[in-house]
C-alpha cells in the first residue's frame, strides 16, 4: 500500500512571499490533515477534510493560510504571505474515517528567510 | 501539546527495556496512540489503544493505560539502536488528535 505522498520536501522562500503544498492521500481514505510541526513540539492541526468537506479549520490562521481538497484526493495547503514564523515542518495524515489511527507523510520543511 | 505531557529525553543501554510516560487531560479520549519519528520523516503510528483497555501487546511493544490518573506508559523490549528516535504521544476525541510534545529516546551501544 502506497504511503502518503507530500511534495516538495523542502521549500525555503523569503517573507511575503507565497508557497504551496500538495498531499495524496493512501488510496480510499476519506478523511484529511494538515499539521504544523515547529521544531521541538509536536503537531498542531490546521485543518481537517471528511472528503472535500471541512470539518475543522479552528486552528488555521485564515488571514494568510488556505487549503481546499476540490476532489475528495488530493489536497493543497498555501500560504500567502509568508511571515516568520512559519518555518516548520508541514505534515499531511490520513485516516480510513474520521477516528481511525491516521498515517502520515514525510512532510514538507519550509524555512522563511 | 499543552493538554498532552511527555517528559523531554530518556537515555537507555541497548538491550534494556525502555519505559516512556505521557499524561494526558480528557477523560473522554476514544483512542490513545504512540507514534515515532526519525529524523527528516512524518510520524510512524507504532500502536495505538481504545480507552476501554489497559493494556495492549505487540511483539516488543506493550501499552499501559490508567484512566484513573489519565496516564499512559509505552514500554520497548530489548531496546536496539534502530529505536532511537522522538516518540509522541496522542489522544483523539471525536476525530480530532493533541499530539505531546515528543520524548527522545537514545539508545547507547
Amino acid at each position: 500500500e502506497a504511503g502518503v505522498a507530500q511534495s516538495p520536501r523542502y521549500k525555503i522562500i523569503e517573507k511575503r512571499q507565497s508557497v504551496a503544498f500538495w498531499c495524496n492521500p493512501i488510496s480510499g481514505h476519506a478523511t484529511l490533515y494538515w499539521y504544523q510541526q515547529i521544531l521541538g513540539q509536536g503537531p498542531k492541526l490546521l485543518i481537517q477534510f471528511q472528503n472535500n468537506g471541512v470539518v475543522d479549520d479552528s486552528q488555521l490562521p485564515k488571514d494568510r493560510f488556505s487549503a481546499e481538497r476540490l476532489k475528495g484526493v488530493d489536497s493543497t495547503l498555501k500560504i500567502q504571505p509568508a511571515k516568520l514564523e512559519d518555518s516548520a515542518v508541514y505534515l499531511c495524515a490520513s485516516s480510513l474515517a474520521r477516528d481511525q489511527p491516521q498515517h502520515f507523510g514525510d512532510g514538507t520543511r519550509l524555512s522563511i528567510l | 501539546g499543552e493538554d498532552v505531557e511527555q517528559s523531554l529525553f530518556l537515555s537507555v543501554r541497548e538491550g534494556d527495556s525502555s519505559v516512556i510516560n505521557c499524561t494526558y487531560t480528557d477523560s473522554s479520549s476514544t483512542y490513545l496512540y504512540w507514534y515515532k519519528q526519525e529524523p527528516g520523516a512524518g510520524l510512524q503510528l507504532l500502536t495505538y489503544i481504545f480507552s476501554n483497555m489497559d493494556m495492549k501487546q505487540d511483539q516488543r511493544l506493550t501499552v499501559l493505560l490508567n484512566k484513573k490518573d489519565k496516564h499512559l506508559s509505552l514500554r520497548i523490549a530489548d531496546t536496539q539502536t534502530g529505536d532511537s528516535a522522538i516518540y509522541f504521544c496522542a489522544e483523539s476525541m471525536e476525530s480530532k488528535s493533541t499530539f505531546g510534545d515528543g520524548t527522545t529516546l537514545t539508545v547507547k551501544p
